[in-house]
């Protein structure tokens, strides 16, 4: 059974502040995605990582995957108020015929305070 | 990016009564789409994936039955959720692939079922 694994689940940082997420997965995948939500809100595709070592980056967020080690990264530098959010990540389900099928992991609710 | 709306954002229904939820990818064609729900303050769970012309491929534990999906066309794909009951209310999202099997899902439909 496929298991996905974020810590922390709850994340509150000063602004300011530099913090990592970390999310964990039990099976072999070349590729992990990482999403934003807003309370009430839909996802927000961030970053798209599709091969072992991968680096992206946006504004104060960075992203990277180990394949190897089966773990992702998600760095914020220097938080403001406005990333505060839930943040998951998703690794695509394995078996069947359908290419897009995502496992989630529970979330980690990012607070940023001033 | 391309766009996925989902109608209604937001429905009320009665103990024992049917309700239609619709996805629409509105600028691009989507053989594949997806079902997922998510109650308050967790993640997201992947319940069905809806294919174009043919029947819905549904998860373990996913009633079939109860959650019933047609995708009629290449941006159209309905969940109508029947007989409701109080704990079928949930944030019900769908996702929709596009042909280079880039993911984007939708608003969101919050049901609540007195």
């Amino acid at each position: 059974e496929l298991k996905v694994e974020q810590n922390p689940l709850f994340l509150s940082m000063q602004e300011g502040k530099n913090y990592t997420i970390y999310c964990n997965y039990s099976t072999t995948s070349d590729r992990l995605y990482w999403y934003r939500q807003d309370p009430g809100k839909s996802l927000e595709s961030l970053f798209v990582l599709l091969s072992n070592g991968a680096v992206k980056q946006e504004g104060r967020l960075m992203a990277s995957l180990d394949t190897k080690a089966r773990l992702s990264t998600l760095h914020i530098t220097a938080a403001v108020h406005d990333l505060s959010a839930t943040y998951f990540c998703a690794v695509p389900l394995r078996g069947g015929s359908t290419l897009g099928r995502l496992y989630f992991g529970r979330g980690t609710q990012l607070t940023v305070w001033p | 990016g391309a766009v996925v709306s989902q109608h209604p954002s937001r429905v009320i229904c009665k103990s024992g009564t049917s309700v239609k939820i619709e996805c629409r990818s509105l600028d691009f064609q989507a053989t594949t789409m997806f079902w997922y729900r998510q109650f308050p303050k967790q993640s997201l769970m992947l319940m069905a994936t809806s294919n174009e012309g043919s029947k819905a491929t549904y998860e373990q534990g996913v009633e079939k039955d109860k959650f019933l999906i047609n995708h009629a066309s290449l941006t159209l794909s309905t969940l109508t959720v029947t007989s409701a009951h109080p704990e079928d209310s949930s944030f019900y999202i769908c996702s929709a692939l596009t042909m280079e099997y880039e993911q984007y899902f939708g608003p969101g439909t919050r049901l609540t079922v007195t």
